[in-house]
């Protein structure tokens, strides 16, 4: 069983659309929970990270946690052209010194 | 230099040849990760320093050898790689509590693009 799972994708919204990512992990005991933006070719980006239960905003994102049901998801509001990227989930697993990452999904804002 | 560098940014080498990737992080970070990325696979983690130290060694092939001198800098020294090794190569860093249960974010440096032929 894969440890953080994510929508491949693509997913494809229209412009000024809000796009939504989700992603489920397996270790009940992960604490931190992070969404990355990669570009083609150019190396992850950090956009949000997490670490209670509920809603976090930043600008157009909205990170949200719910640690019952081991999910995590990314709101992208007013989706604009410049969004489309792959976006990483990342988990860190409770007592490992590493963070854990999806295989991502591929996000398409249509003009 | 802000953030994390890595040089060089392409690297093309022989099976046969030995070569390093450099990393360097000027946020003061304590720990330090080499990731492995290739084509359509999620992000593999391959070494983790902490203070100097290290920490992680994931199943890694010791064709692979890291190096960390000092909290701000990361080697990672290739020889006799397999075209297989060909991918993007990720340094990170981060500043990571001693204790367990914390963790701070990761930043990445621009990556290095290997082609082993």
């Amino acid at each position: 069983q894969k440890e953080v799972e994510q929508n491949s994708g693509p997913l494809s919204v229209p412009e000024g659309a809000i796009a939504s990512l989700n992603c489920t992990y397996s270790d009940r005991g992960s604490q931190s929970f992070f969404w990355y933006r990669q570009y083609s070719g150019k190396s992850p980006e950090l956009i949000m990270s997490i670490y209670s239960n509920g809603d976090k905003e930043d600008g157009r994102f909205t990170a949200q946690l719910n640690k019952a049901s081991q999910y995590v998801s990314l709101l992208i509001r007013d989706s604009q052209p410049s969004d489309s990227a792959t976006y990483l989930c990342a988990v860190n697993p409770w007592s490992l010194w590493q963070l854990t990452f999806g295989s991502g999904t591929q996000l398409t804002v249509l003009p | 230099e802000t953030g994390v560098t890595q040089t060089p940014r392409h690297l093309v080498m022989g099976m046969t040849n030995k070569k390093s990737l450099k990393c360097e992080q000027h946020l003061g970070h304590n720990a330090m990760y080499w990731y492995k990325q290739s084509a359509k696979k999620p992000l593999e983690l391959m070494f983790v320093y902490s203070l100097e130290e290290r920490v992680e060694n994931n199943s890694v092939p010791s064709r692979f050898s890291p190096e960390c001198p000092n909290s701000s800098h990361l080697f990672l020294h290739l020889h006799t790689l397999q075209p297989e090794d060909s991918a993007l190569y990720l340094c990170a860093s981060s500043q990571k509590s001693l204790g367990q249960g914390e963790f701070y974010e990761q930043y990445f440096g621009p990556g290095t693009r290997l082609t082993v032929t």
